[in-house]
């Protein structure tokens, strides 16, 4: 139980592109998704919040307009990097929990963005 | 405030244990992780364990957790070159927002 899968796992964009990330809880309805960004030997940055039905939370210093965000459904959450630039070649990873049944917060493998 | 730590490297011979120790510093974590992160890949579940028990085995991982001392380990028994890697330890706490912090992580070296 408790898996979270993402979608791609790479991607290679060129500057000034838009990108699309999946995130999927497999087996479990998750109300609340969080998106995190990983540094080159880093531990991982929160980037925002979202809960299912509602407007992502954004943690500050982060572009809401920029790094779009949307949790229509129980089991699916997307990340848009828009107008991607180099600086934005990352390594995202998103986390899932069911905040109803007080679950842990379960992290997908991550996608590694490169932006020429 | 909340903050996990954990030593950054570790190396073991192949065949040997590997333990690496975790330490936080909110009593009131609910939930607390192991993720395995090998070089250019993502993270992989290794294992969790909620925060009211002391001990979870899983084949060749037994993770010890001392709720008084703040302290988590990780055993990797008959460590193989295969799991060298960074192991990331983290603790989920939800005190008026849930949230998950990770320690820094640390790097496993293991000599064949």
């Amino acid at each position: 139980g408790a898996v979270v899968s993402q979608h791609p796992s790479r991607v290679i964009c060129k500057s000034g592109t838009s990108v699309k990330i999946e995130c999927r809880s497999l087996d479990f309805q998750a109300t609340t998704m969080f998106w995190y960004r990983q540094f080159p030997k880093k531990s991982l940055m929160l980037m925002a919040t979202s809960n299912e039905g509602s407007k992502a939370t954004y943690e500050q210093g982060v572009e809401k307009d920029k790094f779009l965000i949307n949790h229509a459904s129980l089991t699916l959450s997307t990340l848009t990097v828009t107008s991607a630039h180099p600086e934005d070649s990352s390594f995202y990873i998103c986390s899932a929990r069911d905040s109803r049944r007080g679950t842990g917060q379960f992290f997908g493998p991550g996608t590694r963005l490169t932006v020429l | 405030g909340e903050d996990v730590e954990q030593s950054l490297f570790l190396s073991v011979r192949e065949g040997d244990s590997s333990v690496i120790n975790c330490t936080y510093t909110d009593s009131s974590s609910t939930y607390l992780y192991w993720y395995k992160q090998e070089p250019g890949a993502g993270l992989q579940l290794l294992t969790y364990i909620f925060s009211n028990m002391d001990m979870k085995q899983d084949q060749r991982l037994t993770v010890l957790l001392n709720k008084k001392d703040k302290h988590l380990s990780l055993r990797i028994a008959d460590t193989q070159t295969g799991d060298s890697a960074i192991y990331f330890c983290a603790e989920s706490i939800d005190t008026g927002g849930f949230k998950t912090i990770f320690g820094a992580g640390t790097r496993l070296f293991v000599k064949a």
